[in-house]
């Protein structure tokens, strides 16, 4: 079976801007998140999805959204970009909330 | 509030050597999930175990063994006759309980360094 798969690998944005990235789940797991993994620190929760109902959020400023659709893929959306915001932003999958995770390979995003 | 902890920040061995990573965890709840995860170079993180808080066996697969211990709150890993091939940057983590939706609370991560 396919993992969780996400697009794009690495994006180049400039500050300002809006980015969008796309997560397909691996099949059959009905809950997304996202996570954010500065350079040297561990990733950090952005949300969680469940049956595309939004489970949780972590410390992230509104710019930051995200939803799920009705085939349990997932987009999170970043607008106004800041240099903080590059990192490499890894998507989840699992079949139920508190079950094991499996990620993505992530998309590095870089803002210059 | 919920908190994880991997004290050393860097290990490098020389291959055969034994080694242990450590992870201590804090939490008020009395459910909750305890995980290992591997992000070789490529990025990608890789699951190697999940542990739930009321099963504190300890378990080895492979070369693989893990440290459940609650009155300490640490969740150690250890490697056996390390290999080149398990050089990379583990993390522990730690999983609120079913009503807080699941969410994982990673540690900084320890990068292991495997030589020949």
């Amino acid at each position: 079976d396919a993992g969780v798969t996400q697009s794009p690998t690495h994006l180049i944005k400039t500050r300002g801007q809006h980015v969008t990235l796309r997560c397909s789940p691996i099949s059959g797991h009905k809950s997304v998140s996202w996570y954010q993994q500065v350079l040297g620190q561990g990733p950090q929760f952005i949300f969680q999805y469940y049956e595309k109902e939004e489970r949780g959020r972590g410390n992230f400023p509104d710019r930051f959204s995200a939803r799920q659709f009705p085939n349990y893929s997932s987009e999170l959306n970043v607008n106004a970009l800041l240099l903080g915001d590059s990192a490499l932003y890894l998507c989840a999958s699992s079949s139920v909330l508190v079950n094991e995770q499996f990620f993505g390979p992530g998309t590095r995003l870089t803002v210059l | 509030a919920q908190k994880v902890t991997q004290a050393q920040t860097e290990i490098s061995v020389v291959e055969k050597e034994d080694v242990t990573l450590d992870c201590v965890y804090e939490t008020r709840d009395t459910t909750y999930y305890l995980f290992w995860y591997k992000q070789p170079p490529s990025g990608e993180l890789v699951f190697l175990i999940r542990r739930n808080s009321f099963d504190e066996q300890n378990e080895i697969s492979g070369r693989y063994s893990w440290n459940f211990q609650k009155s300490t709150s640490s969740f150690n890993f250890t490697i056996t006759a390390s290999q080149v091939v398990d050089s990379a940057v583990y993390f522990c983590a730690l999983s609120e309980n079913y009503n807080q939706g699941g969410k994982l609370i990673f540690g900084q991560g320890t990068e292991l360094s495997v030589k020949p």
